[in-house]
């Protein structure tokens, strides 16, 4: 099992530019999230998808848009990216319910210039 | 709103023991999580303890819960340079939410 796949590993964007992070994992969750991961800023959480056909914002939503296409995949996309999204994104998942057993990817890191 | 707080550095002797510790403010949090964060991975969830109890233990790990304080610690027995990494607090409010993290390093 490969868990949660996170691609790109690396990716550098100019300001403006649009991209999409792309999240599939293969343990059958149902709930799967987007954190950002900021320095002295611990992990703020973006968009979250409880289970398939279903997505709400997080602490931190604007500038995001996200699509649970499946069961198997979430993906977050950045419209018109800013340096401010600079960051370490970092999708996880979940069975659902408690306890929230959550696992994550390797994380995505992201320059905008 | 929910908030977790964290020190953020702790540096500790290989050998000695390690303790973390957590506020919560969310007092109808059924389970708390500490999660572990290895350089360049995403993080590991380490152990989680049920509200309802005071301890638990994990082979080098315990776990404290003061439900009053809101208070929750990690202690980690005989810590080893591999435990060196950034651990974090969790609660549930609606959704897993993260402290700030905690770094942990240890020397040999």
């Amino acid at each position: 099992n490969a868990g949660v796949t996170q691609t790109p590993k690396f990716q550098v964007l100019k300001t403006g530019q649009s991209m999409t992070l792309q999240c599939a994992q293969d343990m059958n969750h149902n709930s799967m999230y987007w954190y950002r991961q900021d320095p002295g800023m611990g992990l703020r959480l973006i968009y979250y998808s409880a289970s398939e056909g279903t997505t709400d914002k997080g602490e931190v939503p604007n500038g995001y848009n996200v699509s649970r296409l499946n069961k198997r995949e979430f993906s977050l996309r950045l419209e018109s990216a800013a340096p401010s999204q600079t960051s370490v994104y970092f999708c996880a998942s979940s069975p659902g319910g408690e306890p929230t057993e959550a696992f994550f990817g390797q994380g995505t890191r992201l320059t905008v210039v | 709103g929910e908030d977790v707080e964290q020190s953020l550095f702790l540096s500790v002797r290989e050998g000695d023991s390690s303790v973390i510790n957590c506020t919560y403010t969310d007092s109808s949090s059924t389970y708390l999580y500490w999660y572990k964060q290895e350089p360049g991975a995403g993080l590991q969830l380490l152990t989680y303890i049920f509200s309802n109890m005071d301890m638990k233990q994990d082979q080098r790990l315990t776990v404290l819960l003061n439900k009053k304080d809101k208070h929750l610690s990690l202690r980690i027995a005989d810590t080893q340079t591999g435990d060196s990494a950034i651990y974090f607090c969790a609660e549930t409010y609606s959704t897993l939410t993260f402290g700030k993290g905690t770094m942990l390093l240890v020397s040999p």
